[in-house]
């Protein structure tokens, strides 16, 4: 069991808009713990796509968004492409953990 | 460019140990926290271990607390984790990854593509 939460997949046609959800707890998100969320392509390392809760890295389109609010974090992806479909992962500091932790993460199906 | 290449991984017996190392270009690499994240065949992403700039401050998952020790050596750009008794269960593809921020715990902007520990008699 991750201690961040996420729902295991979405879907959705391209060009529509999808969000994924990642819940925490008040000793990470809710104890004003930045979140981040990383996109990982089949067979590829993991890509930082979203830090400190909303801030996208040069380079990621501004279809992505992140937010956050209480013990929870949601990515949202608009303009759904074929390329979006992966795995997704939000990630956090645990202060209870001493650590960082990492969501269960989430498959995009672009339908 | 920014790149981080892992080595040292292999198919090991249980309860042996392994040594995997990290090799950083690119960026000032005693200006930021380092990190190993690990991912099972078929499964998620899971933090195993962090360190600061300056090797003062280190963190562990549970999972192996007691057996594993990250280090690293700033006069060569170079990150480390000692792995000892190994168990199956740590069969699994080790990323190196760079924390944007001094200290563990931010986002980790750069990867590596990693290298696999097989742990199995």
């Amino acid at each position: 069991q991750s201690v961040l939460t996420q729902p295991p997949s979405v879907s959705g046609a391209p060009g529509q808009r999808v969000t994924i959800s990642c819940t925490g707890s008040s000793s990470n998100i809710g104890a004003a713990y930045d979140v981040h969320w990383y996109q990982q392509l089949p067979g590829t390392a993991p890509k930082l796509l979203i830090y400190g809760n909303s801030n996208r890295p040069s380079g990621v389109p501004d279809r992505f968004s992140g937010s956050k609010s209480g013990t929870s974090a949601s990515l949202a992806i608009t303009g759904l492409q074929a390329e979006d479909e992966a795995d997704y992962y939000c990630q956090s500091y645990d202060s209870s953990l001493s650590g960082s932790v990492f969501g269960g993460g989430t498959k995009l199906t672009v339908l | 460019e920014v790149q981080l290449v892992e080595s040292g991984g292999g198919l090991v017996q249980p309860g042996r140990s392994l040594r995997l190392s990290c090799a950083a270009s690119g960026f000032t690499f005693d200006d930021y926290a380092m990190h190993w994240v690990r991912q099972a065949p078929g499964k998620g992403l899971e933090w195993v271990s962090g360190i600061s700039w300056n090797s003062g401050s280190t963190g562990y998952a549970d999972s192996v607390k007691g057996r594993f020790t990250i280090s690293r050596d700033n006069s060569k750009n170079s990150l480390y984790l000692q792995m000892n008794s190994l168990r199956a269960e740590d069969t699994a593809l080790y990323y190196c990854a760079k924390d944007s921020s001094v200290l563990p715990g931010y986002a980790f902007d750069v990867w590596g593509r990693g290298t696999l520990v097989s742990v199995s008699s």
